[in-house]
């Protein structure tokens, strides 16, 4: 069954550290990948996608992420965090199931607390 | 701020009463979802329609009924629900222009919070 792990699940940071959180997923056909964040009291939203082409995508607020498909990892990275960073991010892999529809299945989220 | 509209965004409903979650998108989407979302835990999959026909039922209890009368509304009705239905119901859509219905990202609503004593 597909499935997407994230390693993390508290991160505590000081702000200006770099950020890493993992994700993994097993799945072994195309995949998109997304990651998404949920700032206290609001909505999911989208933070970077990936789909094909450069591995290498750069997402809002200065994050960014690799797909590594060998190791079938998208890794999120920040080079300096910030105060407002604190939120639930969720890694997301959007792929074909055995009846051809496309679903999208979540991580267990990573909540990133940053202090000031 | 965000595209997709959910009403209400609050509900207290007892375990007899029978209600309804709206969600509303103009971004020509195609695929609209429901998910479920308790405290501290990812979204879960419910219902995911693509061009108004349903296409994935997550196994959800049938006290949850999903409709989706056009192409930009989304209802899930609720009835004789139990206090651990309780969560963060979302809606999102997803596949506009090119995309297909059901890749791209998705696009959420804020929730409706339902509390079920």
């Amino acid at each position: 069954a597909q499935s997407v792990s994230q390693h993390n699940h508290h991160v505590i940071l000081s702000e200006a550290a770099s950020l890493e959180l993992g994700c993994n997923y097993s799945y072994g056909g195309t995949v998109n990948l997304f990651w998404y964040v949920q700032y206290p009291g609001q909505h999911l939203q989208l933070l970077l996608k990936y789909f094909s082409g450069d591995p290498l995508v750069k997402g809002i607020k200065g994050f960014e992420a690799e797909f590594i498909k060998s190791k079938f990892s998208f890794n999120l990275r920040k080079p300096s965090v910030q105060w407002s960073d604190t939120a639930e991010y969720f890694c997301a892999v959007n792929a074909a199931g055995a009846s051809g529809t496309y679903k999208y299945i979540f991580g267990t989220g990573t909540r990133l607390k940053v202090l000031a | 701020d965000t595209e997709v509209t959910q009403t209400p965004k609050h509900l207290v409903m007892g375990m007899t009463n029978k209600k309804s979650l709206k969600c509303e998108q103009h971004m020509g989407h195609r695929a609209m979802y429901w998910y479920k979302q308790k405290a501290k835990k990812p979204p879960e999959l419910m219902f995911v329609y693509s061009y108004e026909k349903l296409s994935i039922n997550e196994s959800v209890p049938s006290r949850f009924s999903p409709e989706c009368p056009n192409s930009s509304l989304l209802n899930l009705h609720l009835h004789a629900l139990q206090p651990e239905d309780s969560a963060l119901y979302l809606c999102a859509s997803s596949g506009g222009g090119r995309l297909a219905a059901n890749t791209g990202e998705l696009f959420f609503g804020e929730g409706s919070r339902l509390t079920v004593l």
